[in-house]
């Protein structure tokens, strides 16, 4: 499958701690998204990294990218209770192709 | 710019019933794809249509269709309803297969009884 997989499946924390999630997939990738999922919503876009990219930041979001293991992680730092969704990696692939993990569930609680 | 947009929002259908979603994309994106959310599965991909051509399509039994009109936008059937189809349906628009940044609809929530 060429689905990346998102670990771990659930995680709480308290506001003001760091969340990590990560990702792996299988197969070689062009580039690497994390989205957002609020209850029941649709996905909001949040970061792409590329395969020639180590690491991204944007505002209290920070990503890397590992290609020699086929892995990335999301970094969310000082959370906040709005940061309470789950949060998808999806990878993309030469042919233009998506396809996104099952989602960690992270919950900050305040 | 209007966001994408599905309806109807919500849906109950009982088993053997068929069902007809709708999404229009974001203006100027030509490409959609659905997906079917699940609790234990995640999203899975069911298809993707460019320029009204299905250009890829998921692991779905054909009871799964779907299609593109010549204004983008996109509909996808489901026939002889199964339990299991309960889900919820996401569209997503992007301009074209080769842009990476989907924009995603509220999803369509299905439940069949």
């Amino acid at each position: 499958s060429q689905q990346g997989e998102e670990d771990p499946q659930a995680l709480s924390i308290q506001e003001g701690e760091n969340a990590t999630m990560n990702c792996s997939y299988k197969t070689s990738i062009n580039n690497l998204q994390w989205y957002r999922q609020n209850s029941g919503r649709g996905l909001v876009h949040l970061i792409l990294i590329r395969s020639n990219e180590r690491e991204k930041h944007s505002g209290r979001l920070r990503v890397t990218l590992d290609t020699s293991k086929k892995s990335s992680s999301l970094l969310i730092t000082a959370s906040r209770a709005a940061d309470t969704a789950s949060y998808f990696c999806a990878t993309g692939y030469n042919n233009n192709d998506m396809r996104f993990g099952a989602g960690t569930r992270l919950t900050v609680k305040p | 710019k209007a966001g994408v947009t599905q309806t109807p929002r919500y849906l109950i259908k009982t088993r053997g019933q068929q069902v007809t979603l709708s999404c229009s994309p974001i203006s100027g994106h030509r490409s959609v794809s659905w997906y079917q959310q699940t609790p234990g599965q995640g999203l899975q991909f069911l298809f993707e249509y460019f320029s009204e051509t299905q250009r890829n399509k998921g692991n779905f039994p054909g009871r799964f269709s779907g299609r593109q009109f010549s204004n983008s936008r996109s509909e996808m059937n489901v026939s002889t309803l199964e339990l299991g189809d309960s889900a919820l349906y996401l569209c997503a628009s992007r301009r074209e297969p080769s842009y990476n940044e989907q924009f995603f609809g509220p999803g369509t929530r299905l439940t069949v009884l």
